[in-house]
C-alpha cells in the first residue's frame, strides 16, 4: 500500500535555531508534495506546494527563506524551519499525491520551541 | 474569511445517533472534496473523497456533494464513541497535493 513516513515525530528546538523534517513516500510516486502547519487551536495552513518539474509555490505568509523545501525525487521531500520561534510551534504535516489519487499524509512532526 | 467553511464547529450526538457535518467552498475552481478525521494528537486520516455530484456510501459513512453549490456533507450513522474526533473537510482544484482545509467540526459521541 501507499504510505508516507515522516520524521522526526517530535522535536524540541531552542528559540532561534533550525530544524529539518523529512518525508518519504513508499508505494507510489510523490509527484506533488504539500507541507502544512497546524498551529495550536487552528486548522491546517498550507505552507508550500512542490510539484516535480515545477517551481515550489509558497503561500502568503510563508517564504522560502524561512521554510526551505527540497523535493529532489519522486519519493522524498524535506523542509527546514529556520530560526524557529514560539509562533512556529505546531504540527507540521507533509502530504504527497500521485495524480488522481488521494493525498497521503505522514504522521506529522510536532515542533516545540523553547 | 476561509475559503472552506465547515459547520457546526462542534457537535455532540448520543451513541447510536446520526451525526451530520457540513462543508462549503467559496472557490469555484474546486473539483475535489475530501473528508479527513483527526483523533487527538494524531495526523489526519482520509475517510472519504468525492468528485461527482450525488452520494457515496462506505459502511456507516455517507458523503453528499452538490457541485453547483460547492457543498458537501458527511453523515455518520450509528455513531460510536470511537468516532469522536476532529473532522476536516478539504477541497482541491487540481490533481496536486494542495488542499484547502476548513476549520473542522469537533464531534463528540456520548456513550
Amino acid at each position: 500500500g501507499a504510505l508516507v513516513y515522516q520524521y522526526p515525530r517530535r522535536t524540541i528546538c531552542k528559540s532561534g535555531t533550525s530544524m529539518r523534517m523529512e518525508c518519504q513516500a513508499v508505494g507510489f510516486q510523490a509527484t506533488s508534495v504539500a507541507w502544512y502547519r497546524q498551529s495550536p487551536q487552528k486548522t491546517f495552513e498550507l505552507i508550500a506546494l512542490s510539484t516535480v518539474n515545477s517551481a515550489i509555490k509558497y503561500e502568503q505568509n510563508f517564504t522560502q527563506e524561512k521554510f526551505p523545501i527540497s523535493h529532489p525525487n519522486l519519493s522524498f521531500s524535506s523542509m527546514t524551519v529556520l530560526n524557529a520561534y514560539l509562533e512556529d510551534r505546531g504540527l507540521y504535516l507533509c502530504g504527497a499525491r500521485e495524480a488522481n489519487t488521494e493525498v497521503f499524509f505522514g504522521k506529522g512532526t510536532r515542533l516545540t520551541v523553547v | 474569511q476561509q475559503k472552506v467553511q465547515q459547520s457546526p464547529e462542534s457537535l455532540i450526538v448520543p451513541e447510536g445517533g446520526m451525526a451530520s457535518l457540513n462543508c462549503t467552498s467559496s472557490d469555484r475552481n474546486v473539483d475535489y472534496f475530501w473528508w479527513y478525521r483527526q483523533h487527538s494528537g494524531k495526523s489526519p486520516k482520509m475517510l472519504m473523497s468525492i468528485f461527482s455530484n450525488g452520494e457515496k456510501e462506505e459502511g456507516r459513512f455517507t458523503v453528499h456533494l452538490n457541485k453547483a453549490s460547492l457543498h458537501t456533507s458527511l453523515h455518520i450513522r450509528d455513531s460510536q464513541p470511537s468516532d469522536s474526533a476532529l473532522y476536516l473537510c478539504a477541497a482541491s482544484d487540481n490533481a496536486g497535493a494542495k488542499l484547502t482545509f476548513g476549520g473542522g467540526t469537533r464531534l463528540t459521541v456520548r456513550p
